[in-house]
């Protein structure tokens, strides 16, 4: 069975410092892997994504992802945190042969200034 | 802009009052889903369109329906909301093998009286 796990549902982290949310997977095959975030009361919204080619990938906002296939990883990581980066963020994979997106439970961010 | 649109924001509905929530897209994506989200859990894939062929969630309840007219709109109809059916309705579509992520609305928060 396909699936993603974040294993961490709230992140704490100070204004300025480095900060990661983790996602690990489990896929048949090559995985097209994202990054959304969520705001309150809003639709998700697109960060990043791993389909092939360079393991690091760079999205919006400062954000970045690495893909490890060797430990199935797929973390999220921003150099320096802001105030503004605090919300929900879900890391999902999308089902091999289909067009369904299977979603990790979410991990809360809370940027501390 | 192309974007995902979804009418009402907020919708207030009674106990089995029925009730129908709207979404459009300006992308001219082939794949549209609807998604339910309780209390900032991940998202709950209810069904998805690809072009006019209509895949439903095994575990969809039978009191929720879809229809999708054309391309641009697609609608959720909720035939005899329940207390539980309380939640955040989020429409998303995508571009078959060109982009692969997901783009959302801003979602139809659903509150049942």
């Amino acid at each position: 069975a396909q699936s993603v796990a974040q294993p961490e549902d709230q992140v704490n982290v100070a204004e300025g410092n480095p900060l990661t949310v983790k996602c690990t997977y489990s896929v048949s095959g090559n995985p097209y892997l994202f990054w959304y975030v969520q705001y309150p009361n809003r639709g998700l919204q697109f960060l990043l994504k791993y389909i092939t080619g360079d393991n690091l990938v760079k999205g919006s906002y400062g954000f970045e992802a690495e893909f490890n296939k060797s430990q199935t990883s797929f973390h999220l990581k921003k150099p320096s945190a802001l105030v503004s980066d605090s919300a929900l963020y879900f890391c999902a994979v999308r089902a091999l042969g289909t067009y369904k997106y299977i979603f990790g439970t979410g991990t809360r961010l809370k940027v501390l200034a | 802009d192309a974007m995902v649109i979804q009418n009402p924001r907020y919708q207030v509905t009674q106990f089995g009052k029925p009730v129908t929530l709207s979404c459009s897209q300006t992308l001219n994506h082939n794949v549209m889903y609807w998604y339910q989200q309780k209390s900032s859990q991940a998202p709950k894939l209810l069904f998805h369109y690809y072009d006019k062929d209509f895949n439903n969630e095994a575990d969809t309840p039978d009191n929720f329906q879809s229809r999708r007219p054309n391309t641009s709109f697609c609608f959720l109809d909720i035939r005899s909301p329940g207390l539980g059916d309380a939640a955040m309705y989020l429409c998303a579509t995508s571009e078959r093998e060109v982009s692969y992520e997901q783009y959302f609305g801003p979602g139809t928060r659903l509150t049942v009286t």
